[in-house]
């Protein structure tokens, strides 16, 4: 059975720092990884999306890697703001219209 | 841009009543999905819609039932509601044709099941 798994669990970091959160998962067989972000009480909003094609993907001030011989993916966020403070989820799909979501990383960026 | 929406952001029911959570998208999307999110338990797949009247079981199908007469819209169930049933409930819809598309949620509807 796919596991993903995210770790910190939570994180909190000073505004301005660059930081990764990770994400792995036990299935290689992967079609796409989709990176989340979730404000408390509220919807996941799709950050980015790396087919098993591509290596990366690039948005702003957020770059997603993904590493399918090692079952990795990471979201670097680059100079962080207090706004970026929200639980981020990484899901993986793989030969199914089903995603298999880890239980996020909640960070928080202190002003 | 997507829009998915749900019916109702916050919903409070007495156990044993017929609760309806809909579901609207507007990017004519064949597939359609129910999650349920839990503290400590991330999200979990309850049913899935591949295509109008089309179903599928997700991980935790028990308790909930769908409808999907029309394309754009996703009808979860829950026909007795359990105190157990309390929580965030997501729906999600993304393009048809495989995979490999990106899924797209709606704000959510926290019930509470008193």
């Amino acid at each position: 059975k796919q596991e993903v798994t995210q770790i910190p669990a939570a994180l909190s970091v000073p505004e301005g720092e660059n930081l990764v959160l990770n994400c792995s998962f036990t299935d290689s067989a992967i079609y796409n990884l989709q990176w989340f972000r979730q404000d408390p009480g509220k919807g996941l909003t799709s950050l980015l999306l790396i087919q098993s094609s591509q290596r990366e993907q690039t948005s702003g001030r957020l770059n997603a890697s993904l590493d399918k011989s090692s079952g990795r993916s990471t979201l670097y966020i680059a100079a962080s703001q207090p706004g970026d403070s929200a639980t981020y989820l990484c899901c993986f799909q793989g030969g199914s219209e089903k995603l298999v979501f880890g239980k996020g990383t909640k960070l928080t960026v202190n002003p | 841009d997507v829009k998915v929406t749900q019916s109702s952001r916050y919903l409070v029911k007495r156990t044993g009543e017929k609760v309806f959570l809909e579901c609207v998208q507007d990017m004519d999307h064949e597939n359609m999905f129910w999650y349920r999110q839990d503290p400590g338990l991330g999200l979990r797949l309850i049913y899935f819609s591949y295509d109008v009247k089309m179903k599928e079981k997700g991980d935790i199908p028990e308790g909930y039932s769908v409808s999907r007469e029309k394309k754009e819209r996703f009808s979860l169930i829950l026909e007795s509601a359990s105190t157990n049933q309390t929580s965030m409930y997501l729906c999600a819809s993304s393009s048809g044709g495989g995979p490999s598309y990106e899924q797209y949620f709606g704000p959510g509807t926290r019930l509470t099941v008193t």
